[in-house]
């Protein structure tokens, strides 16, 4: 069974663009969740997606948006971005919902440089 | 406030010895608690998860216990080997919430 899937590995961008990375989850699997990672703050919860539903939002600005499609493959964007969106962005599948505290699979992250 | 807490970024331990990492939390009531390897620049992978309820979880050369008096997890690692280097971030699952994950503990197993 393939694992999550993220493109693109890496994106280089600059102040005021906007982006979108994409994940695609494993197989069978409804739940996508999206964390935030740098060495400053750690790992940092952004959103859940389930069955095409935000169900659960971390504490990050309204810049920072996703949404799911049909096949549970989901998509994050940022807008208008700031040098401090410089992370690696980590998308994460489960089989139900994180609100029943399911065991999560990452992918392998979109490093994303802001300059 | 809540916080959940490593007891070091960093941890250098000799090949074969035991390696131990806690997490410690406050202010939470986590139904369980989670830990996860990540090696650089790759998501992490899940190890072990153990419930509030339970003492002590075992799985091959890992063990993780877990007591919510405390509010602290140990995982340990048995005879460890320069392989287990990795940054290893433990989670709490709150109930009918996200996961919550600690800052890490980067351990190096020497030769």
């Amino acid at each position: 069974k393939a694992g999550v899937t993220q493109t693109p590995r890496y994106l280089i961008k600059t102040r005021g663009q906007q982006v979108t990375l994409s994940c695609s989850p494993i197989s069978g699997h409804r739940s996508v969740s999206w964390y935030q990672q740098t060495p400053g703050q750690g790992l940092q919860f952004l959103f859940e997606y389930f069955s095409e539903t935000q169900r659960n939002k971390g504490n990050f600005p309204g810049r920072f948006s996703g949404r799911q499609f049909s096949n549970s493959r989901s998509e994050m964007n940022v807008s208008t971005l700031e040098l401090g969106d410089s992370a690696l962005y980590l998308c994460a599948s489960s089989v139900d919902s994180v609100l029943t505290n399911e065991k999560l699979f990452f992918g392998s992250g979109t490093q994303l440089s802001v300059l | 406030s809540q916080k959940i807490e490593q007891n070091s970024e960093a941890l250098n331990i000799q090949e074969g010895k035991t390696a131990t990492l806690t997490c410690n939390y406050t202010n939470y009531s986590p139904a369980y608690l989670q830990w996860y390897r990540q090696d650089p620049g790759r998501g992490p992978v899940f190890l072990l998860l153990i419930r509030e309820n339970e003492k002590e979880k075992r799985k091959e050369r890992l063990k993780v216990t877990f007591d919510t008096t405390l509010k602290q997890s140990l995982f340990h690692i048995t005879a460890s080997q320069p392989a287990d280097s990795a940054t290893y971030l433990c989670a709490l699952a709150l109930y009918g919430q996200n996961f919550v994950f600690g800052p890490g503990t980067r351990l190096s197993v020497l030769p």
